[in-house]
């Protein structure tokens, strides 16, 4: 089992809609968990961290199931400014993998 | 503030030729990784260094090598370039406490092998 999978996407939401991807660790040491977002062509940038049931940033919400090994994004009220990769990290004693990505395209 | 710096920003290459790719940083972070991504991929570990003098292989680290002999420093060297590594590299760093989980890049440095 790969250390992190992603929903493979790609996304394409409307304006306004919700959307939510899921990634799956295989570490259960593993004690905290980050989303990063990726434009084109440029580096990732952290979005949120996870390091207990959840987190929370305005339209971005990060979760964490442990029981079953995943974590989650949920983005409501889509803008068209949030099209972009989101990777999600889960470090293994300082091992910092990343998963393949869930592309995101938001139409107007 | 540099931060992470990596260069060169492109480069091509032939197929056989080797090259090093350099990374430094100023932040006196302790750890460091390269990473590549393919087109349309995401990013894939080639090795990682917790500290000088201390190195350790990713997920992909055939044809490749590095070393680490300062903090600041963590080059990748390609020896007999191949066209399977026509990628984006990604170097990255973090301080040992990475309770933020914040891993600062660099802005890529794009290989083409021909």
């Amino acid at each position: 089992r790969k250390e992190v999978e992603q929903d493979p996407g790609p996304f394409n939401v409307p304006e306004g809609a919700t959307v939510a991807f899921n990634c799956t660790y295989s570490n259960s040491a593993s004690q905290s968990f980050f989303w990063y977002r990726q434009d084109c062509r440029k580096e990732p940038k952290l979005l949120m961290s996870v390091y207990s049931s959840g987190n929370e940033d305005g339209r971005f919400t990060a979760q964490l199931n442990r029981a079953s090994q995943y974590i989650s994004l949920l983005i409501r009220d889509s803008k068209l400014s949030d099209s972009a990769t989101y990777l999600c990290v889960a470090p293994s004693n300082y091992k910092l993998t990343f998963g393949k990505g869930t592309l995101l395209t938001v139409n107007p | 503030n540099a931060g992470v710096t990596q260069t060169p920003k492109f480069r091509i290459l032939k197929i056989g030729q080797s090259m090093t790719l350099q990374c430094t940083q100023d932040m006196n972070h302790n750890y460091m990784y390269w990473y590549r991504q393919d087109p349309g991929m995401g990013l894939k570990l080639i090795y990682y260094s917790v500290g000088a003098g201390i190195t350790d292989k990713g997920e992909v680290p055939n044809g490749y090598n590095v070393s680490r002999s300062t903090t600041e420093d963590f080059p990748l060297r390609l020896e007999l370039a191949a066209p399977s590594q026509t990628s984006v590299y990604f170097c990255a760093s973090i301080t040992r406490d990475s309770y933020t989980g914040e891993l600062f890049f660099g802005e890529g440095s794009r290989l083409t092998v021909l």
